[in-house]
């Protein structure tokens, strides 16, 4: 069973630093890329980008590159979404979701991590 | 940046049919994809490829496409099919992926 699991819900001061985590199973974790999808609260889905396991090769859509980082462990078949200074309009629902290296779209998705950013 | 266009809103009674629309100018090169999100849930697949369903996924979902337009066919709606429906594709590089806008269906 293709299962991808979130790190839990963080609370996190503007200026701090985060890392969130999406662990996959049931899969061969280097055939398929991992997204990252930002979800403000009331508003619609925004792909964040993209990271291919089997090369750890990341992008970035325009918005979020050098916002965010994208990374990925092999050995622990764990992604990550890093930011090094968090702001309050980082505030949102943040999904990891997996599809096929060659396809666009997702077909297994992660339960979401709430990330809230408050003074 | 590359955009896709959905309706903010479609509204059917039950029984009836819900079309949503998808445009965007690389769609003719590009597969869409749609989902479907209800309130608190993560999206779900409803349609790859622009046409093919998932396992698990009623028949009364089905996708189409023409040209800069993909359209999401609902079929005798149901009151559960109340939910966020995203279209979701490629810019024409294939390089960036991009969401659109999503669409609520209501049910009356």
């Amino acid at each position: 069973e293709v299962r991808l699991v979130q790190s839990g819900a963080e609370v996190k001061q503007p200026g701090e630093s985060l890392k969130i985590s999406c662990k996959a199973s049931g899969y061969s974790f280097t055939n398929f890329w991992i997204g990252w999808v930002r979800q403000k609260p009331g508003q619609g889905l925004e792909w964040m980008g993209t990271i291919y396991p089997g090369d750890s090769n990341s992008r970035y859509s325009p918005s979020f590159a050098s916002q965010v980082t994208i990374s990925s462990d092999k050995f622990t078949t764990t992604a990550y979404l890093q930011w090094d200074s968090l702001e309050a309009s980082d505030t949102a629902m943040y999904y990891c979701a997996r599809g096929n290296v060659t396809l666009a779209g997702a077909d297994y998705w992660g339960q979401g991590t709430l990330i809230t950013v408050s003074p | 940046s590359y955009e896709l266009t959905q309706p903010p809103s479609v509204s059917v009674s039950p029984g009836q049919t819900a079309r949503i629309t998808c445009s965007g100018d690389a769609l003719p090169k590009q597969y869409a994809y749609w989902y479907q999100q209800k309130a608190g849930q993560a999206p779900v697949l409803l349609i790859f490829k622009d046409t093919e369903r998932p396992s698990g996924v009623p028949e009364r979902f089905s996708g189409s496409g023409s040209g800069t337009i993909v359209t999401l066919t609902i079929s005798g709606v149901q009151a559960e099919d109340e939910a966020d429906y995203y279209c979701q594709s490629a810019d024409s590089t294939g390089t960036h992926r991009v969401f659109g806008g999503g669409t609520k269906l209501t049910v009356l």
